[in-house]
């Protein structure tokens, strides 16, 4: 059974470039979340959907970060225009409520950004 | 003050060693208590999961919950070269914002 998958798994990309960063839930999972880690801030949770709707995004930095879940196994986080500190890997992860009551998070194997 | 303290490291041990790693948290909305470990480069995948206060075991794994002392613990016995990693606890109320520790890099030298 596949796990998580991320893609791309590495970006380099400009200061005010549109980065686009792509995830695929464990099929039946029905909680989607992404995750930013740096060595500062480490695992900073930025938003979460359950059942493809947006329930917390609290933890978006700022308007120049969009996530959107249009359907069960695709999810987008946007970040546009990217900036240096953006520079960071990317999780996303799921779960469901079989795993220890949602406490078993799958993760992806990440994207590392590099913003010029 | 940040929601999660956790002593960063990095800690080295001697393969064999008993190994405690710990974290304080000043929210105490928080019930569920989770460690999660990182392989480098890797996502972080749950190694133990507690819900109340004392102590559960698993193998060579204990986790221990004080929510009076607002303090979790980690204890790994005979630790391995192969438990190398870093180690986050991770802790949410009744919704799902799980909140992460910054982590505790561990190397355990044969």
């Amino acid at each position: 059974d596949a796990g998580v998958i991320q893609s791309p798994r590495h970006e380099v990309t400009e200061m005010g470039q549109e980065v686009t960063l792509r995830c695929k839930p464990i099929s039946g999972h029905d909680y989607l979340f992404w995750y930013r880690q740096t060595m500062m801030r480490g695992l900073e949770l930025l938003i979460y959907f359950n059942n493809n709707v947006p329930i917390d995004d609290s933890g978006m930095p700022e308007d120049r970060f969009s996530a959107k879940m249009p359907n069960a196994s695709f999810s987008t986080l946007k970040i546009q225009p990217s900036e240096p500190r953006d520079s960071a890997v990317y999780f996303c992860a799921s779960t469901k409520r079989e795993l220890v009551s949602y406490n078993e998070q799958f993760f992806g194997p990440g994207t590392r950004l590099t913003v010029l | 003050q940040k929601e999660v303290e956790q002593d960063p490291g990095p800690l080295s041990v001697p393969e064999g060693a008993i190994v405690s790693l710990n974290c304080t948290y000043s929210n105490s909305a928080f019930q569920y208590f989770m460690w999660y470990r990182q392989y480098s480069r890797k996502g972080p995948e749950l190694l133990m999961y507690t819900y109340s206060s004392g102590n559960k075991e698993d193998g060579r794994f204990t986790a221990q919950v004080d929510k009076s002392s607002k303090y979790i613990s980690l204890f790994i016995r005979d630790s391995q070269p192969s438990d190398s990693a870093t180690y986050l606890c991770a802790m949410r109320g009744y919704g799902q914002n799980f909140v992460f520790g910054p982590g505790t890099r561990l190397s355990v030298l044969p």
